[in-house]
């Protein structure tokens, strides 16, 4: 069956630094994967999309990998601040459904 | 404009008694989903619908009803609930199907004791 995999283990950096969070998958080859942001108690917010033919796509402090070969999406949040402490949820899809990892939390401390 | 909103946000009932999620959406999307969320199995979707009077199962249909008989409303029902139901219930509407973006209600907690 489709299994997707993110580190459900927290992620903590230090403002400024580079927070680079993973998603892996297997089972399924998907053409798109999104990423969504999700602040405790409060549904998911989509930041990212990102297609099978695009290596990469970026949007403001936001990057996004995708290596179809790896199986393999990589999330990174340049110059990071307190305010992107968050849960990241990735979504590869190819469907007409989304299927959703688990989310990574990330803290960011000053 | 509201987006998308569901009620209620919180809602406690007991074993065996059927309960209503309402979800509504201002902006005319085509797509509606239904997904819960509980710790360590992420987002599941539950059903969803490409247009009113279209819906289809998800990954965990059972125990749950939907209907849609407005492009704006997406009730969920569970017609017995059940203590395995008991979750964080997000309502979500996009455009068109994927890989149009979703934009997610605020969730509704249920407690079924």
């Amino acid at each position: 069956s489709q299994k997707i995999e993110q580190n459900s283990e927290a992620l903590n950096i230090q403002e400024g630094k580079t927070a680079t969070l993973t998603c892996n998958y297997t089972n399924y080859s998907p053409a798109y994967l999104q990423w969504y942001r999700q602040d405790p108690g409060r549904g998911p917010v989509f930041l990212l999309l990102i297609r099978e033919n695009e290596k990469e796509k970026r949007k403001e402090r936001l990057k996004v990998t995708f290596d179809t070969t790896l199986k393999q999406s990589l999330f990174h949040i340049t110059a990071s601040q307190p305010a992107d402490s968050a849960t990241y949820l990735c979504a590869p899809s190819g469907t007409d459904k989304l299927i959703f990892g688990t989310g990574t939390r990330l803290q960011v401390f000053p | 404009d509201a987006g998308i909103t569901q009620s209620p946000r919180y809602k406690i009932t007991e074993t065996g008694r059927q309960v209503t999620l309402m979800c509504h959406q201002t902006w005319s999307h085509s797509y509606m989903f239904w997904y819960r969320q509980d710790l360590g199995h992420g987002l599941r979707l539950i059903y969803y619908s490409a247009a009113a009077d279209i819906t289809d199962k998800g990954e965990v249909p059972d125990g749950y009803v939907v209907s849609r008989s407005k492009t704006e409303n997406f009730p969920l029902t569970l017609e017995s609930a059940t203590r395995s139901q008991t979750s964080v219930y997000f309502c979500a509407s996009s455009e068109s199907r994927v890989p149009s973006e979703q934009y997610f209600g605020p969730g509704t907690r249920l407690t079924v004791t």
